[in-house]
């Protein structure tokens, strides 16, 4: 079965370092969207993708980010300048745009010291 | 703002009985809705969707049903099994096609523990 996948699984940085998330989405799909989840709180869109541009973008999705899908099968995302509360675990997800349902991945998690 | 709300942050339900998780929105602007299920360490897995034009919509064990004018949602989950035991996320879109353009909104999560 096509999956999401994320690299890396967990990441250490220190504040203000720049951090890259890479996801490879499902080969056919043409959406694409990063998620967030603070430890303990809910999941949180970030930022929607479709033909190589953003559609949407959450409040949280501020200057200090940004997406990419550089080679048409990786999408990443690039934090320029991590803080403490970018300490998160980071979901990408893909879809074919048809039926709603969206496909994660397992998850990057972001540890900022 | 919490536009998509799920009130209960646990539910313990014994093996062999119903499970009902509920979800409650604010956005009248919604008409697609999704619950997702999360294992410790996994991303969400896709369970089962609800467009605005029905009000149930079933799938084996999961039955989801949408009262527009409460604004409310539930999952049901009949009988329910141990690997049921995971976090339940209730999500909305404002275009039918949820993978569309809008992003998802979540609820915050209801972890559910089926008890042997």
């Amino acid at each position: 079965e096509p999956e999401v996948t994320q690299t890396p699984s967990h990441q250490v940085t220190q504040m203000g370092q720049e951090v890259i998330l890479r996801c490879v989405p499902i080969s056919n799909h043409l959406y694409f969207y990063w998620y967030r989840q603070i430890l303990g709180q809910k999941v949180e869109f970030l930022v929607s993708f479709y033909n190589n541009e953003i559609s949407e973008k959450s409040e949280i999705f501020d200057d200090q980010f940004s997406v990419e899908r550089p080679d048409g099968s990786n999408f990443t995302l690039k934090i320029r300048s991590t803080k403490l509360e970018d300490s998160a675990m980071y979901f990408c997800a893909s879809s074919g745009g048809v039926t709603g349902e969206l496909f994660f991945g397992e998850g990057s998690r972001l540890t900022v010291l | 703002d919490q536009q998509v709300k799920q009130n209960s942050p646990s539910l313990s339900v014994q093996e062999g009985r119903i499970s009902i998780l509920n979800c409650d929105y604010t956005n009248s602007m919604f008409d697609y809705f999704l619950w997702y299920k999360k294992y410790p360490a996994e991303g969400p897995t896709f369970l089962i969707s609800i467009s605005s034009i029905k009000d149930k919509n079933e799938d084996g064990r999961f039955t989801v049903f949408l009262n527009k004018s409460a604004k409310h949602l539930s999952l049901h989950i009949v009988p329910s099994q141990p690997g049921d035991s995971a976090v339940y996320f209730c999500a909305a879109s404002g275009t039918y096609s949820g993978g569309g353009a809008d992003g998802l909104t979540f609820g915050k999560g209801t972890h559910l523990i089926i008890q042997p």
